[in-house]
């Protein structure tokens, strides 16, 4: 069936440092890919997705870039803030209308 | 103002006690799913609907039961807790209609523990 595997973490970066955090899929046909956010005590809110190859999606000074080839959806800011802490979940939309989550992946941005 | 509703948010129960979660979307959403949190363990599915009486178990259905009577409506049932379901739960929606590139709307969450 679909998957999706990301790094899982913890991240724990420097204020200002550069983040990328990985996510791989594996699914049949063309899904769907998201970016989601849980910060401390919230439920999931979308930060941003794509829908078909090369697309880039961004939001809040993040961006991801959906490679086919690759099959791959990696999160990416030049910059993190300490308000940027939060667990990082990667997905998919699979042609059966379906999602799949990854493990997530925990952010810490120290001061 | 469009949103996923739980309730409760958080929930203290004992084992053996039927409980129901409930979840309520205003978005005419067809599909609808519930997720439990653990940590190291993600999101795991529960169960999902794409529709009105269409339900399908998700990875982690054992001990779960769901219906859906009405399009809005999602409701999560325990008929017989176990402290092993002491867990963070969550309800989401989405529109269906033959595209993909439409999210999932979460709600707030219940935590519940069963001791």
């Amino acid at each position: 069936g679909d998957s999706v595997t990301q790094m899982e973490g913890p991240v724990t970066l420097s204020e200002e440092a550069c983040l990328t955090i990985n996510c791989t899929y594996t699914a049949t046909g063309y899904p769907s890919l998201f970016w989601y956010v849980q910060y401390p005590g919230e439920g999931l809110q979308l930060l941003l997705k794509a829908t078909k190859a090369d697309d880039k999606g961004s939001n809040k000074g993040f961006e991801a870039t959906y490679r086919k080839e690759t099959t791959s959806f990696h999160l990416e800011k030049g910059s993190v803030q300490v308000s940027d802490s939060a667990v990082y979940f990667c997905a998919l939309k699979d042609y059966g209308q379906n999602f799949v989550f990854g493990p997530g992946t925990r952010l810490s941005v120290l001061p | 103002e469009a949103q996923v509703t739980q309730n409760p948010r958080y929930l203290i129960t004992v084992t053996g006690k039927k409980l129901t979660v409930t979840c309520s979307q205003n978005m005419n959403h067809e599909y609808m799913s519930w997720y439990r949190q653990d940590p190291g363990l993600g999101l795991r599915q529960i169960y999902y609907s794409m529709n009105v009486e269409v339900t399908d178990k998700g990875d982690v259905p054992e001990g779960y039961k769901v219906s859906r009577k009405e399009k809005r409506n999602f409701p999560l049932i325990l008929e017989s807790p176990s402290p092993n379901q002491t867990s963070l739960y969550f309800c989401a929606s989405s529109l269906l209609g033959g595209i993909t590139n439409t999210e999932a709307f979460f709600g707030q969450g219940t935590r519940l523990t069963v001791v």
